[in-house]
């Protein structure tokens, strides 16, 4: 099992870009969840899907995220145009449901710097 | 606010020490208690999920403890090694239907 696969690992990109973050979730897995890590906040959830659908996005920080699940084994997580403060590490997660007793299986991160 | 409260916030211990954290969070509308242990330059990797007041659980030398009616958690490791630093995090499950992460205890082990 290959476990969370994001991708990419690490991106640098000027301030105004798009940009665009990529998860492939456990197979089997029909939650996902995306998370930003930073100093200031920790790791805070930012949008999570139960069977492709989007069910809590109130943690994206405002219209310039962007996530979607087209099917299950792909989800991506824009930034639409990047700012400066969105620079962090973002980590993908999937579980096998989104229920409350399930551990959630993180991949590696992708670290975002914005400058 | 929801507050997940950690403590303490760092703790460096010598190898063979035994350790204990707390992890308090709001007793009311409690579903499960979510455990992490996050390595530098790694991700968080799941240790326990406990849902019952008085659950107790082990992987190895680590156990941990829930109480549901006044909202803490202490997870304990019994003869740290150097492999056990990380950051531990706890994270309920309450009625906002989400993982509220704490803000973690870091634990460093020398040898």
């Amino acid at each position: 099992d290959a476990g969370v696969i994001q991708s990419p690992r690490h991106e640098v990109t000027e301030m105004g870009q798009e940009v665009t973050l990529r998860c492939k979730p456990i197979s089997g897995h029909n939650s996902l969840f995306w998370y930003r890590q930073t100093m200031m906040r920790g790791l805070e959830l930012l949008i999570y899907f139960n069977n492709n659908v989007p069910i809590d996005d109130s943690g994206m920080p405002e219209d310039r995220f962007s996530a979607k699940m087209p099917n299950a084994s792909f989800s991506t997580l824009k930034i639409q145009p990047s700012e400066p403060r969105d620079s962090a590490v973002y980590f993908c997660a999937s579980s096998l449901t989104g229920g409350r007793s399930y551990e959630q299986y993180f991949g590696p991160g992708t670290r975002l710097t914005v400058t | 606010i929801l507050n997940v409260e950690q403590s303490p916030q760092s703790l460096h211990v010598q190898e063979g020490d035994s350790t204990n954290f707390t992890c308090s969070f709001p007793s009311s509308n409690f579903y499960a208690l979510h455990w992490y242990r996050w390595e530098t330059a790694k991700s968080p990797e799941a240790l326990f999920v406990m849902t019952l007041n008085g659950d107790e659980k082990k992987k190895g030398r680590i156990s941990a403890t829930l109480n549901t009616k006044e909202g803490y958690s202490y997870l304990y490791i019994k003869g740290s090694q150097p492999e056990d630093s990380a950051t531990y995090l706890c994270a309920p499950y309450l009625n906002t239907d989400k993982l509220i992460f704490g803000t973690g205890t870091r634990l460093q082990v020398f040898p």
